[in-house]
């Protein structure tokens, strides 16, 4: 069975220092992993995924299969960066649907 | 263009009720998703529709969950005889044919938040 593990519920960080957020998952199988975020009174969006290699809103992830990990990255965090964050993995033995973790709250203070 | 809609946005009941949840997904998306995220958690597939028919609904926690999609475009998640611990948010989401070559984005709609009295 897929599983998704987000160690951290809230991280929080001053304006200008790095972020990171932990993401581990299991999976048998080739896994597509990716980041959804959800700012305050807004609805779930895609932020990335790792088949693009992308950097979107300045964060990063990488994936790596041998701790089969895939953690969200962002050198100098910023006020509008607070809100939810979602790992989530999806994969052909899992059909179409996204298993998705627990989630990290970040807080950015001023 | 239009997102995903869902309504209502807020439905309260009574234990033991029955309700129905709608979805409007994006036009032209052939795959819908529903999702329960229950308080502190992160959602919970319960089923997803290819068209009309359920490709998968492994995630439905029982059968007093129903859900359908007779003509390939809106769903509605029925939920009979409801119990308190139904009370969550229900997500819904549409997406291309993922069918057609790997995962297609999934894009949410603000969801319903149902609560059981």
């Amino acid at each position: 069975a897929q599983r998704v593990t987000q160690p951290e519920k809230l991280l929080s960080v001053f304006k200008g220092a790095p972020v990171e957020l932990k993401c581990n998952y299991s999976y048998s199988g080739s896994p597509e992993l990716f980041w959804y975020v959800q700012y305050s009174r807004q609805r779930l969006q895609l932020l990335l995924r790792h088949i693009s290699r992308e950097s979107i809103k300045g964060f990063t992830a990488d994936l790596n299969k041998g701790e089969t990990s895939f953690h969200l990255k962002k050198p100098f965090a910023q006020e509008e960066d607070s809100a939810m964050y979602y790992c989530a993995l999806s994969g052909q033995a899992a059909g179409n649907k996204l298993t998705f973790g627990g989630g990290t709250r970040v807080l950015v203070k001023p | 263009g239009a997102g995903v809609s869902q309504t209502p946005s807020n439905k309260v009941t009574e234990k033991g009720k029955y309700v129905e949840l709608r979805c409007d997904p994006i036009s032209g998306h052939t795959a819908l998703y529903w999702y329960r995220q229950s308080l502190g958690q992160g959602p919970e597939f319960l089923i997803y529709f290819q068209g009309t028919g359920a490709a998968d609904d492994s995630g439905l926690p029982n059968d007093r969950f129903f859900a359908v999609r007779p003509e390939g475009s809106v769903s509605t998640l029925k939920i009979q005889r409801t119990e308190r611990g139904d009370s969550a948010v229900y997500l819904c989401a549409s997406s291309l044919d993922p069918r057609a070559g790997g995962q297609e984005t999934q894009y949410f709609g603000p969801g319903t938040r149902l609560l059981v009295l």
